[in-house]
């Protein structure tokens, strides 16, 4: 069974350039989920999509858009990128309801350098 | 605002011993806690839950413990094992809230 898929691996882009990150989930998790690792701030939520609606939202900036499609594929969007957007980007999908005991499982991540 | 805390960024720990991680959290709505282990360049996996109405969930060599009065919890590893160095983190959700809340994670390094 595939995990969850997070493409590209790594991308480098420059101030004030927007960026596209995908995620695939695991066959048939509908849930996907957005987060931002920066070092001593852990994970921090962005969002998370069901069924191609938004359910909940972090505290970030509108410049963070995402949304899913109808194969429960995700993207999120950064634009107007800033130094501080440099990050490990991970995507996590769910079967069961998110909030529960059974937790996400994660992809590999998407690492974001602005420079 | 920090409503999942964890206070130590590194731990050592001899292989062998016990290694014990805490974590602290704020917000009595909190129903699920759970812990995971992240290696770098590579994403967290889930390793171990536990619900509000428990105290104590064991899972091979992994035991948390949920202290609700206090609001805290502990993850013990026994006995770690040098495949165990990761960053740990913990989580925990609101049901309904459709999310997890994570703390910013403890290094933890066991010696051979």
């Amino acid at each position: 069974k595939a995990g969850v898929t997070q493409t590209p691996r790594y991308l480098i882009k420059t101030r004030g350039q927007q960026v596209t990150l995908s995620c695939s989930p695991i066959s048939g998790h509908r849930s996907v989920s957005w987060y931002q690792q920066t070092p001593g701030q852990g994970l921090q939520f962005l969002f998370e999509y069901f069924s191609e609606t938004q359910r909940n939202k972090g505290n970030f900036p509108g410049r963070f858009s995402g949304r899913q499609f109808s194969n429960s594929r995700s993207e999120m969007n950064v634009s107007t990128l800033e130094l501080g957007d440099s990050a490990l980007y991970l995507c996590a999908s769910s079967l069961a309801p998110v909030g529960g005991n059974y937790g996400y499982t994660f992809g590999s991540g998407t690492r974001l350098t602005v420079v | 605002d920090q409503q999942v805390k964890q206070n130590s960024p590194s731990l050592s720990v001899q292989e062998g011993r016990i290694s014990i991680l805490n974590c602290d959290y704020t917000n009595s709505m909190f129903d699920y806690f759970l812990w995971y282990k992240k290696y770098p360049a590579e994403g967290p996996t889930f390793l171990i839950s536990i619900s509000s109405i428990k105290d104590k969930n064991e899972d091979g060599r992994f035991t948390v413990f949920l202290n609700k009065s206090a609001k805290h919890l502990s993850l013990h590893i026994v006995p770690s094992q040098p495949g165990d160095s990761a960053v740990y983190f913990c989580a925990a959700s609101d049901s309904g809230t459709y999310k997890y809340i994570f703390g910013t994670g403890t290094r933890l390094k066991v010696l051979a």
